[in-house]
């Protein structure tokens, strides 16, 4: 099956920094990248998705890029906030059966 | 629109007692998804529903899990002789139609302590 690793587990970064969190993946039949961001105490909410015919997907302040050569990905938060602060979880999946990341911890600090 | 409902949110029982979890999903969602969550992990999938059936039961850690959707909407998920290890944060997702690719949207989860 689908393994996704995710690192780091925890960032910490000034407000308005950016962030990087970055994730690999190990069965190339995974086509589907969605990234999903968990507030304490609430379900995982879709943030932004890439799919494999695409290196590079953007919406305002996040940006996801794929290399499905090296099998990674990676999430890009610019000009952070303190809501942003959260869990980030990046997915990989060829079907319905998603397989997620342990999570990175990001930390915005004001 | 209502997103998807969990209910209870929190679930406090003794070791061996029965349970049951119940999943509202989207209107009009076909597919619905349990997963579960241990503590400092991402969500693990347990089982897949395409309408009534469940497609896919392959997460299911043993034969105390046990899930249902009888009528393609509300879906209740029951474990059986709750053990200390069962505890976690179970969450149900659901997406419009059939799963690949599709946007799986979670609830706020039942957070499951068996003591």
């Amino acid at each position: 099956g689908e393994n996704v690793e995710q690192h780091p587990s925890t960032l910490s970064v000034q407000e308005g920094d950016s962030a990087v969190i970055k994730c690999t993946y190990s069965d190339s039949a995974s086509n589907y990248f969605p990234w999903y961001k968990q507030e304490l105490g609430k379900g995982p909410q879709l943030i932004i998705d890439i799919r494999s015919n695409v290196g590079e997907k953007k919406d305002q302040r996040i940006a996801v890029t794929l290399n499905k050569t090296a099998k990674h990905f990676s999430l890009h938060i610019t000009e952070t906030q303190p809501e942003d602060s959260a869990v980030y979880f990046c997915v990989g999946g060829s079907n319905y059966k998603l397989t997620f990341g342990k999570g990175t911890l990001l930390t915005v600090n004001p | 629109g209502a997103g998807v409902s969990q209910t209870p949110s929190n679930k406090v029982t003794e070791k061996g007692k029965y349970v049951e979890l119940r999943c509202d999903p989207i209107s009009g969602h076909t597919a619905l998804y349990w997963y579960r969550q241990s503590l400092g992990q991402g969500p693990e999938f347990l089982i897949y529903f395409q309408g009534t059936g469940a497609a896919d039961d392959s997460g299911l850690p043993n034969d105390r899990f046990f899930a249902v959707r009888p009528e393609g909407s509300v879906s209740t998920l029951k474990i059986q002789r709750t053990e200390r290890g069962d505890s976690a944060v179970y969450l149900c997702a659901s997406s419009f139609q059939r799963g690949d690719g599709e946007t799986q949207y979670f609830g706020p989860g039942t957070r499951l302590l068996v003591l």
